[in-house]
């Protein structure tokens, strides 16, 4: 079957760096997203890798290895604007997005 | 501003009543979606549409249905409701020539479902 799997809550502190984990199992792959969702609000977009490696965007980043199944958000220099829930998401063989229930990152002063 | 518009914002709707949820997007964009995201979960797919006139079932299609009849509009009808289509649905839509499969996200439909 088709999973995607990433922590369902992390904490990290103002001003510092934190890494949201996650890994995948699909049938066929077009892609891997990022979206961030604050509470009661839309997911908007943040990233999209397709080739292995490293994208990075202002103060977020995100990583690819296909090989692994596996890709991370990175987010740098925490604001408290940060707090939401992060959501990852692979393309299937179909081209239709298989999405992970995602990760509540809280920000702490 | 151009984006998607979902009506109605909330509903409490009873259980056995019919209610469609409305959906449309100014981007012209060619693909459009309905998901539901409950609690836990992650966004599942409920019906999808590539283009005008054509729709697809998602990976939870029953107790609903949608038409495409034309490029901005994407109602999604629930025949019947039951309790457990209490849920937030969210429309979307994409321009699937551009590369990337990115989607844009309507604000959501908070239904109750008693």
């Amino acid at each position: 079957g088709q999973n995607i799997d990433q922590p369902t809550e992390m904490t990290a502190t103002e001003g510092a760096i934190v890494q949201i984990n996650c890994t995948y199992q699909t049938s066929g792959f077009n892609g891997l997203f990022w979206y961030q969702q604050h509470a009661g609000e839309a997911p908007t977009f943040l990233s999209y890798n397709v080739l292995d490696g490293l994208e990075e965007k202002g103060r977020f980043s995100s990583f690819l290895s296909r090989s692994k199944g596996y890709s991370y958000l990175l987010l740098k220099e925490l604001q408290m604007k940060d707090s939401a829930s992060y959501l990852c998401a692979v393309g299937d063989s179909n081209y239709q997005l298989i999405w992970g229930a995602g990760t509540k990152l809280i920000i702490k002063p | 501003i151009a984006g998607i518009t979902q009506a109605p914002t909330s509903q409490i709707l009873a259980a056995g009543r019919r209610m469609t949820l409305r959906c449309t997007q100014d981007m012209r964009h060619n693909a459009m979606y309905w998901y539901r995201q409950d609690l836990g979960l992650g966004l599942r797919l409920i019906h999808y549409s590539n283009t005008a006139g054509t729709t697809g079932k998602g990976e939870v299609p029953d107790g609903y249905s949608v038409s495409r009849a034309n490029t901005d509009d994407f109602p999604l009808t629930l025949a019947s409701a039951v309790p457990s289509q209490t849920s937030v649905y969210f429309c979307a839509s994409s321009d699937t020539d551009s590369g990337a499969n990115v989607l844009t996200f309507g604000a959501g439909s908070r239904l109750t479902v008693l």
